[in-house]
């Protein structure tokens, strides 16, 4: 069974910059969460995508957008970055919409200068 | 909003138990969860108890729930080494889907 993978590793932009971040979920797993985690603090959650739809959103602008394809991978889009958006960033994967159990890859970290 | 409290840091001895503490504002959590999370990795889901429940035991983790006072802790019997991490606290309940987590606590092992 193939845990949860996440692509690129490190990545550094320029502010103003757009990003995109992929995941990969669990086999057999149908829904994604991202959380944003800043130096120092516990994970903040940006959004879910259940069924390719998606499934609630935290409190993060609009300029943080997401798909998820239907194999279930899924990616996180940021536009326009600002240095806060430094952190890493988790994607979690679980099954059904209501997400009971969520099974967190490696991170991407990135960094905004 | 709800709100999820941990204390920053615990040191404990090889060999003797570690106990992290949490606590919660949202009564209306129905799973409270324990992550792991080692340097520069994500975050290892240890183990989650659901709020009807008081206590749950895995192995050398155990996970006590005082419902009342809104309190969680997590019991790592004879800790290791490897033990060190960040140990965080989350809670989620039925409807929402997002978990919200404390800050966490950096659990040192003194040799």
């Amino acid at each position: 069974e193939t845990g949860v993978t996440q692509s690129p590793t490190h990545l550094i932009k320029t502010r103003g910059q757009q990003v995109t971040l992929r995941c990969s979920s669990q086999s057999g797993h149908n829904t994604v969460s991202w959380y944003q985690q800043a130096l120092g603090q516990g994970p903040q959650f940006i959004f879910q995508y259940y069924r390719e739809e998606e499934n609630g959103r935290g409190n993060f602008p609009p300029r943080f957008s997401g798909l998820q394809f239907p194999n279930y991978s899924s990616e996180l889009n940021v536009n326009a970055l600002e240095l806060d958006d430094s952190a890493l960033y988790l994607c979690a994967s679980s099954s059904g919409a209501g997400a009971y159990e969520q099974y967190f890859g490696p991170g991407t970290r990135l960094t905004v200068t | 909003g709800e709100d999820v409290e941990q204390s920053l840091f615990l040191s404990v001895r090889e060999g003797d138990s570690s106990v992290i503490n949490c606590t919660y504002t949202d009564s209306s959590s129905t799973y409270l969860y324990w992550y792991k999370q080692e340097p520069g990795a994500g975050l290892q889901l240890l183990t989650y108890i659901f709020s009807n429940m008081d206590m749950k035991q895995d192995q050398r983790l155990t996970v006590l729930l005082n419902k009342k006072d809104k309190h969680l802790s997590l019991r790592i019997a004879d800790t290791q080494t490897g033990d060190s991490a960040i140990y965080f606290c989350a809670s989620k309940w039925t409807g929402n889907e997002k978990l919200t987590f404390g800050t966490g606590t950096r659990l040192t092992i003194i040799p």
